[in-house]
């Protein structure tokens, strides 16, 4: 089965509004990255974290590896922000594993 | 930020060919992989190492080899290519401290097998 699941697959966002994306995980994952795959296909490290929340600009993050989760918030969405977004966990430390993303299109 | 280069960025082989596919990371990182990313699949693990000299299978290694021959240099070679590994390929790199873990991608090599 899928180790590590991201919801949803798909998001539509206007300009300006708020959203939150979600990564579950069946393995032990001791920490997480986040990554944004842009329209031109360039794969962008967003968030490295172990336990707790980062915040970016207007991204925050935030990684429970007790209740094996993470999630990643966008506020004020702009139109940069579209792409196709991947979380990503190393179960025994070494090759991360990724979740099949989320794409997320925002619109004016 | 970290730099991870990738060569070709477009290659186009036939059935049979033989393919070598570059990658260089000047970031003192241990960890290099590479990964093919496919609709529906995601980013797919295919061959990864920690050192010059090591090689570590991941979860979709089949028709493909791997060598890293420096610390800098990783190397995806596929000797009879198919079809099916017409793909986007990416290159990534990491360390191993708290401070350099973060992952770093190249701007991948879209591959065509013909």
């Amino acid at each position: 089965g899928d180790k590590v699941k991201q919801s949803p697959s798909a998001l539509s966002l206007q300009e300006g509004t708020n959203s939150a994306l979600r990564c579950n995980f069946s393995i032990a994952a001791t920490t997480v990255q986040w990554f944004l795959q842009n329209p031109r296909g360039s794969l962008i490290n967003l968030f490295y974290l172990v336990p707790g929340t980062k915040e970016n600009g207007r991204l925050k993050s935030a990684f429970d590896s007790k209740e094996s989760y993470s999630t990643l918030h966008i506020r004020d969405a702009q139109l940069e922000d579209s792409g196709t977004y991947f979380c990503a966990a190393p179960p025994g430390g070494r090759a991360l594993i990724f979740g099949t993303g989320t794409t997320v299109s925002v619109s004016p | 930020e970290a730099a991870v280069t990738q060569s070709p960025r477009n290659k186009v082989t036939v059935t049979g060919g033989n393919v070598t596919l570059s990658c260089r990371q000047t970031n003192s990182h241990n960890y290099m992989y590479w990964y093919r990313q496919d609709t529906g699949h995601g980013l797919r693990l295919i061959h990864y190492s920690y050192g010059a000299g090591n090689l570590q299978i991941g979860d979709v290694p089949d028709g493909y080899k791997a060598t890293r021959t420096t610390q800098e240099d990783f190397f995806l070679l596929l000797e009879l290519a198919s079809p099916s590994q017409t793909s986007l390929y990416f290159c990534a790199s990491r360390g191993t401290n708290l401070s350099n873990e973060r992952l770093f991608f190249g701007h991948g090599t879209k591959l065509s097998v013909l």
